[in-house]
């Protein structure tokens, strides 16, 4: 079955640019949407974008300036980047599949903890 | 922005009992809502969408209901590993998908 798998580092220094790749096995990476989420330890979800396999896009308004995400479907991964990063985004960042119907979050990778921090 | 507000925040209650948490939204969302399951130290598990919509594989002792402001995700016979936090999600407006603060769930 699909499985989405985060990676990238766990260290970020303030004013730096947040970088992580999820790649998708089990399955194509074409025709669905795809996600980033983020959870600040003990806190609630924060939906951060998604991008669709052909490389559209839809932000997060109040993180619309500093991210990027971008889909690469040779090697079945699509990223995230966050700019100008500070503590505010240490975060548990998830990869996630979205099904377009209702735009549900139906399949989540593990999540990876990033922590700025110089 | 659509606010979404759960309540309660948190609740006890025992294995078999039925539980009930409330999703508000700040304007209508038609059945743009969906629940989503987190146990401690894992990822979010879609349980249901389009407010009543059970996402397959999810035990049928969770069920949504509701339309427009007010949802409602009931467990009917709370188990043991229903212990988690509870999140809705609502869709209606695509660049603003946005979340509610949570429900913990706690067994006595």
């Amino acid at each position: 079955q699909v499985q989405l798998q985060e990676s990238g580092p766990g260290l970020v220094k303030p004013s730096e640019t947040l970088s992580l790749t999820c790649t998708v096995s089990g399955g194509s990476i074409s025709r669905y949407y795809w996600s980033w989420i983020r959870q600040i330890p003990g806190k609630g979800l924060e939906w951060i974008g998604f991008i669709y396999y052909s490389g559209s896009t839809n932000y997060n308004p109040s993180l619309k300036s500093r991210v990027t995400i971008s889909v690469d479907t040779s090697k079945n991964q699509f990223s995230l980047e966050l700019s100008s990063v500070t503590a505010a985004d240490t975060a548990v960042y998830y990869c996630s599949k979205v099904t377009s119907g209702y735009w549900q979050f139906d399949l989540w990778g593990r999540g990876t903890l990033v922590t700025v921090s110089s | 922005d659509i606010q979404m507000t759960q309540s309660p925040s948190s609740l006890s209650a025992s294995v078999g009992d039925r539980v009930t948490i409330t999703c508000r939204a700040s304007q209508s969302i038609n059945k743009y809502l969906n629940w989503y399951q987190q146990e401690p130290g894992k990822a979010p598990k879609l349980l249901i969408y389009a407010a009543s919509s059970l996402q397959s594989g999810v035990p049928s002792r969770f069920s949504g209901s509701g339309s427009g402001t007010d949802f409602t995700l009931t467990i009917s016979g709370l188990q043991a590993e229903d212990s988690a936090t509870y999140y809705c999600q609502q869709s209606y407006i695509t660049p603003r998908l946005s979340f509610g603060g949570g429900t913990k769930v706690e067994i006595k």
